[in-house]
């Protein structure tokens, strides 16, 4: 059982560069989610999903574009990267869309934008 | 609005205990907390409903007080498979589907 995969596992882009960072998960889940951590920053919400054909923004979604349209694959793409978009990113799942379930995360992509 | 953690950051000798806060400004609905070891990616632990539930997980457990709207993580005799950076979740209402991270709590074991 895979769980959550990510790919590329590193990346790095120059500015203006446009990439996809790709998430595939296996278990079934409704709910995914894409996160990015910078240091002393936590986790913080960049865009999620509550099915196929169902997104939302989270907290910091600028700069960034999501689509779902299959349960198993919620890519993340970068329009025109900066280097304020360097960060590592992680893919998220639940099984729950309720949000009472908890999140397996994949094990994430480090993105360098020069 | 991230919730606050403290302390940032906490040593410990392997068998002491340690106390880890997560507050809101917002009413909660429920708290997560996962932990994270270095290069790797954060871990489920537990999550706490409102209603000032209580929980375990092996020598570590949470306590969420609605009132106070804080939730506090216990480690108790802690291990040296304890180090790693713990983050606490929250679900202050609105969507369900938005879990906001805090900046996580460094804990370091030592031997």
């Amino acid at each position: 059982n895979a769980g959550v995969t990510q790919t590329p596992k590193f990346q790095v882009l120059k500015t203006g560069q446009s990439m996809t960072l790709q998430c595939a998960q296996d278990m079934n889940h409704e709910y995914m989610s894409w996160y990015r951590q910078d240091p002393g920053m936590g986790l913080r919400l960049i865009h999620y999903s509550v099915g196929a054909g169902i997104t939302d923004q989270g907290e910091v979604p600028n700069g960034y574009n999501v689509s779902r349209s299959t349960t198993e694959d919620f890519p993340l793409r970068l329009l025109s990267a900066a280097p304020s978009q360097t960060s590592v990113y992680f893919c998220a799942s639940s099984y729950s869309s309720s949000f009472y379930g908890e999140l397996f995360f994949g094990e994430g992509s480090r993105l360098t934008v020069l | 609005q991230q919730p606050v953690q403290s302390p940032q950051a906490v040593i410990l000798r392997e068998g002491e205990d340690a106390v880890i806060n997560c507050s809101s400004s917002k009413a909660l609905y429920s708290v997560h907390w996962y932990r994270q070891k270095h290069g790797e990616a954060p871990v489920f632990l537990m999550i706490l409903l409102k209603g000032g539930e209580q929980k375990g997980h092996e020598k570590i457990s949470a306590s969420f007080n609605e009132k106070k709207q804080q939730s506090s993580l216990y480690l108790t005799a802690s291990q040296l498979s304890y180090s790693g950076t713990y983050f606490c979740g929250i679900n202050s209402g609105g969507s369900n589907y938005k879990l906001t991270f805090g900046k996580g709590t460094l804990l370091t074991v030592n031997p």
